[in-house]
């Protein structure tokens, strides 16, 4: 079984700062996809971006950059120029190439975010 | 808008009362789940559904059940709720449609507060 881990419980940084959030899978499947989702105060859980594995190039959104490191197993995520509504839970996922339709994903336990004014 | 409904929002129950949440969905999407949220574990799959009358268990089913007589509606049940079924709960459906499932691969409802006392 697949497993995620998210070591930082919680993290701050200035707003207009960057910072990373660190993600750590373990699985024996060579194509899977990565997420990153993030939770605000309302509990509503979106997504911020994904990777596929057998992509090399990082993903990016805007603000968001993903560092992927296969071989080591890590997923990063990277806030640039961090905003007040930045603050939110942020969870790393992982979900199986195979089985498209069936998105079972396994979510990491999760870094509180908070920006500091 | 994935058009998920989930009720009640809150719910405070005592020990060994059984206890329904309602997840429903305006869009005919064919896989359902129920996840629950618990602090420093993120969130975790209790069963999830590819169909009306197909259901499987996740990874925490026990002392869960659920039911599918409609495509729109995918109903958890606790039989006899107990104080570590206290949770967030989380209904998601996913999208079958290639394009838009890249692009969000889970919907998540807006999540019921249980509190099991």
């Amino acid at each position: 079984a697949q497993t995620v881990t998210q070591s930082q419980p919680e993290m701050s940084v200035q707003e207009a700062e960057t910072v990373t959030l660190s993600c750590t899978y373990d699985t024996s499947e060579s194509d899977y996809y990565l997420f990153w989702y993030k939770q605000p105060p309302s509990r509503q859980m979106i997504l911020v971006i994904r990777q596929e594995a057998y992509k090399q190039q990082n993903a990016t959104e805007n603000r968001f950059s993903v560092n992927f490191q296969k071989a080591a197993k890590s997923f990063s995520l990277k806030i640039s120029d961090s905003q007040l509504g930045d603050a939110a839970m942020y969870f790393c996922a992982y979900r199986s190439f195979s089985n498209f339709g069936n998105e079972k994903l396994t979510f990491g336990t999760g870094t509180r975010l908070t920006i500091i004014p | 808008d994935a058009g998920i409904t989930q009720s009640p929002r809150h719910k405070v129950t005592e020990t060994g009362t059984p206890v329904t949440l309602r997840c429903h969905q305006t869009e005919n999407h064919r896989y359902m789940y129920w996840y629950r949220q618990d602090p420093g574990h993120g969130l975790r799959l209790i069963h999830y559904s590819y169909g009306v009358k197909d259901t499987d268990k996740g990874e925490v089913s026990d002392g869960y059940s659920v039911s599918r007589s409609k495509t729109e509606d995918f109903l958890l049940t606790l039989e006899s709720a107990t104080s570590s079924q206290t949770s967030v709960y989380f209904c998601a459906i996913s999208e079958e449609d290639r394009v838009r499932s890249y692009n969000s691969p889970l919907h998540f409802g807006n999540g019921t507060r249980l509190t099991v006392t």
